[in-house]
């Protein structure tokens, strides 16, 4: 089974702070993506890490997929209000083109 | 580009009923579809891959009976819940598949209660 596990499952931090969220797997994936879901909405595709080592930077958000393919960060720098929400990475499963499965979560909070 | 609609945003239907939800992929044609459930601060669980023309291919777990999947058209996929029972309360997100492997995009989710 190809499971992806989040650290931390929550965090609660201020405005102007910086934070990481870690998603792991034993398995090697082809790609990893992150969403960000908010309270009743579907989740937001913010990137797609394909290659081992790889770094996207979108904003104050920086992604790195790593070399092995078998984790992934996401760092905030600076984190506002305006980031709070779910956290999810996802990955393809082994043999299918787009069955995705996600990672357990990172629930984020900013505040003030 | 890439808006996925769903419908209705939310539902609450007694026991025993039926509920129809819609996902529609409004500026594109999806060939694929996915239905997936989330539980309250849970992450989502895929429940069955939809492939327009062809029956729907269901994960280990879903009853394929209970959860009637259609997808018609490139356009519109449908999950009926049948015989709704307070268990099958939850939060159903459908997503389509674009083009390359990577491109899935999510619908706002339908939050079904039954009572």
């Amino acid at each position: 089974t190809q499971l992806l596990e989040q650290s931390p499952q929550f965090l609660s931090i201020q405005e102007g702070e910086n934070l990481t969220v870690y998603c792991n797997s034993s398995s090697v994936f082809s790609s990893l993506q992150w969403y960000r879901q908010e309270p009743g909405e579907g989740p937001v595709l913010l990137v797609t890490v394909v290659t081992g080592g790889e770094v996207k930077k979108l904003k104050r958000l920086t992604f790195q997929f790593g070399d092995a393919r078998k984790d992934s960060s996401l760092h905030i720098t600076a984190a506002q209000p305006g980031d709070t929400g779910l956290y999810l990475c996802a990955g393809p499963l082994t043999g299918t083109a787009s069955k995705l499965t996600f990672g357990t979560g990172t629930r984020l909070q900013v505040t003030l | 580009g890439a808006v996925v609609s769903q419908h209705p945003s939310w539902v609450i239907c007694k026991s025993g009923t039926s509920v129809k939800i819609e996902c529609r992929s409004l500026d594109f044609q999806a060939t694929t579809m996915f239905w997936y459930r989330q539980f309250p601060k849970q992450s989502l669980m895929l429940m069955a891959t939809s492939n327009e023309g062809s029956k729907a291919t269901y994960e280990q777990g879903v009853e394929k009976d209970k959860f009637l999947i259609n997808h018609a058209s490139l356009t519109l996929s449908t999950l009926t819940v049948t015989s709704a029972h307070p268990e099958d309360s939850s939060f159903y997100i459908c997503s389509a598949r674009r083009g390359g492997p990577y491109e899935q995009y999510f619908g706002p989710g339908t939050r079904l209660t039954v009572t």
